[in-house]
Parts: C-alpha cells; structure tokens; sequence
C-alpha cells in the first residue's frame, strides 16, 4: 500500500522561507505532487516531481530524493495569503495511478 | 464558471435518509473522482470512475455507491446516510494517470 507522512502544522512569519516536509512508503512510484487548499475550498495543483531534484515554480519550489523516499515543498518570501494546508500526493500504480493524499499541513503566516 | 460543479454546496440531513450528491465536468475528462475529507485525515478516496463504463471502489467505498451518467457526470449516493459520514466530499477530474487532479468546490454535508 501507500502511506505518506507530512507535519500537522507549520507556523512561520511574513516575509520567511518555510519548508513542508513529506516521506512516502510505496510499492512503486510515479512521482510526489503537491497540492494547496484554503480553509476548506477546493484543493489546487502546485508542483509535481517525478524525478530527483527541485522544481521551481516563482516562489515556490519542491525538491523529490526517490533514495530517500523524501520531498519538500519549499514557499519563500511568504505572503499572508500563503496560509493554507499543503497536501502531499503519491499514485498507487496498482490501481490506474489513483492519488493518494498524505493527512496535510496546516500552514499559518503571522504578520 | 466553474469547469468542476458540486451540487449542492451544503447539505443537511437526517440518519436513515437517502441522498445524492452531484458532480458534472466541462472539462472533457474522462477520469472522475470522489474523495472525502476529514478533519486530521486529509483527502480519501471514495469511488473513481476512468470512463462511462468503468467505476471502481477507493479506500473508503462503504456505505456509498456511484453512477457515472455520462462523461461529464458523475454522482455520488449515501443510500442510508449515518453520522460518521458528516464530511465534506470533493469530486475531481483527471485528463490520464499522469495529470493533475481538478477539484470542484466541494459538498459539505451534515448527518444528524
């Protein structure tokens, strides 16, 4: 099976780089996704990773180890607006690449 | 508008009661989703569907069934709705295996 474990919450200020950690145990492995949802709205794409190394999207970027079995999202110059949960996301490639979502992570930006 | 429409977006209802929640695309994807989430527990999959003929059961398919009325259209029923299924339900669509998930807005119901 598949299983993924993030940090229940982060806390950083305005202006700070934070980073989201996420470790996956997976019987095979097409890639680690990323996703971001504001208070209870609609869960939207962010990044995928599906080799070793970091992905830059403007002021977020997210980094794959597949040796380590390890990702992160990493958010810098961090906005007010950047508070959200962040999910991490693996697909099971025993049953059509369905995603998998780790448990998420409550990010809180304070001025 | 939206090209991923849950309706309706709030729901309350009582134990024992049969309910359906809708989930129509314009997106033109065949693969559609139902995910639950929970509080702590993150998003977990109910039921997915790769095309009209196919539907498949997630993690978390007691208790609920699904019909895919076409491509765009894919529902989701409580057929004895209980408490324990208080939750907000997402559907989402997908262009393959390889594509980001597109979530509608969310269904947030309530079982007394």
């Amino acid at each position: 099976g598949q299983s993924l474990e993030q940090p229940s919450e982060v806390t950083a200020v305005e202006g700070a780089i934070v980073q989201i950690n996420c470790t996956y145990q997976t019987s095979g492995f097409y890639g680690l996704s990323w996703y971001q949802q504001h208070d209870g709205g609609a869960p939207t794409f962010l990044s995928y990773n599906g080799l070793d190394g970091l992905e830059e999207t403007g002021r977020f970027s997210s980094f794959l180890s597949r040796s380590d079995s390890y990702g992160y999202l990493l958010l810098q110059e961090l906005q007010m607006k950047d508070s959200a949960s962040y999910f991490c996301a693996v697909r099971d490639p025993n049953q059509g690449g369905k995603l998998i979502f780790g448990q998420g992570t409550e990010l809180s930006v304070k001025p | 508008d939206a090209d991923v429409t849950q309706t309706p977006r709030n729901r309350i209802t009582k134990t024992g009661k049969r309910i359906m929640l809708e989930c129509s695309q314009t997106k033109g994807h065949d693969r559609m989703y139902w995910y639950r989430q929970d509080p702590g527990l993150g998003l977990r999959l109910i039921y997915y569907s790769f095309d009209v003929k196919d539907i498949n059961k997630g993690e978390i398919s007691d208790g609920y069934s699904v019909s895919r009325q076409a491509q765009a259209k894919f529902s989701l029923s409580l057929e004895s709705a209980i408490p324990n299924q208080t939750a907000l339900y997402f559907c989402a669509t997908s262009y393959d295996q390889n594509s980001p998930l597109h979530f509608g807005n969310g269904t947030r119901l309530t079982v007394t």
